[in-house]
């Protein structure tokens, strides 16, 4: 079965410093991965996604992903931290068998001025 | 604009009763979930559907019930039996054709449901 497993609940970094989030998966065959972003009482936005390719992956503001298959990781990273990148984030994974998308439970990213 | 809408945003259950979640797409997907999301336990699935008048049991279906009776449309309904029915409850949809790479699922705003 597929999991996702998330590292920090909570991560708190400076302005401007590099954010990290970190994200391993569990899978038996080749999987569709993806990062999402949460605001606060809203819906889930796609961030980026890897799918087959270039295992490095950037998305919209800023933000990028390396899957590494011999770690089973898909960080999540940007160089900058800036205010508005405050919110939680969900690493997930999927894969061509079924329809099923599983999700970690989150990070928190605080941003300290 | 296409998208996930979900109706309504905020809904308040007295102990006992059911209660029913909308969710529609124009997307043209077919497949629909439910996931329930509670503080510090991430999206959980509920249910999911990948075709008209056909669905599957996620991890926490007791208590939950839904129906596909129309592409566009995946209803859920919190019965009297989900024990703990407080929660934000959020719908999404996607292709199911993966070789394009559309693999992605695309999310309503969700309702957050709280009992009485």
């Amino acid at each position: 079965a597929q999991s996702v497993t998330q590292l920090g609940s909570h991560v708190s970094v400076s302005e401007g410093a590099l954010v990290l989030l970190r994200c391993n998966y569990s899978s038996s065959v080749p999987p569709y991965l993806f990062w999402y972003v949460q605001y606060p009482n809203q819906g889930l936005q796609l961030l980026l996604k890897y799918t087959t390719g270039a295992t490095l992956v950037k998305g919209i503001n800023g933000f990028e992903a390396e899957f590494k298959k011999s770690e089973t990781s898909f960080h999540l990273t940007k160089p900058s931290a800036h205010m508005s990148d405050a919110a939680e984030y969900f690493c997930a994974v999927s894969d061509n068998r079924d329809d099923k998308i599983i999700f970690g439970k989150g990070t928190r990213l605080h941003i300290l001025p | 604009d296409g998208g996930i809408t979900q109706s309504p945003k905020y809904l308040f259950r007295k102990e006992g009763q059911n209660v029913t979640l909308s969710c529609e797409q124009n997307l043209n997907h077919d497949a629909m979930y439910w996931y329930r999301q509670d503080p510090g336990q991430g999206l959980r699935l509920i249910y999911y559907s990948q075709i008209v008048n056909d669905f599957q049991k996620g991890d926490i279906a007791e208590g939950y019930s839904v129906s596909r009776e129309k592409k566009e449309s995946f209803p859920l309904t919190v019965t009297s039996a989900q024990k703990n029915p407080t929660a934000f409850y959020l719908c999404a949809s996607s292709k199911t054709d993966r070789g394009a790479g559309n693999t992605e699922a695309f999310f309503g705003q969700g309702t957050r449901l709280t009992v009485v």
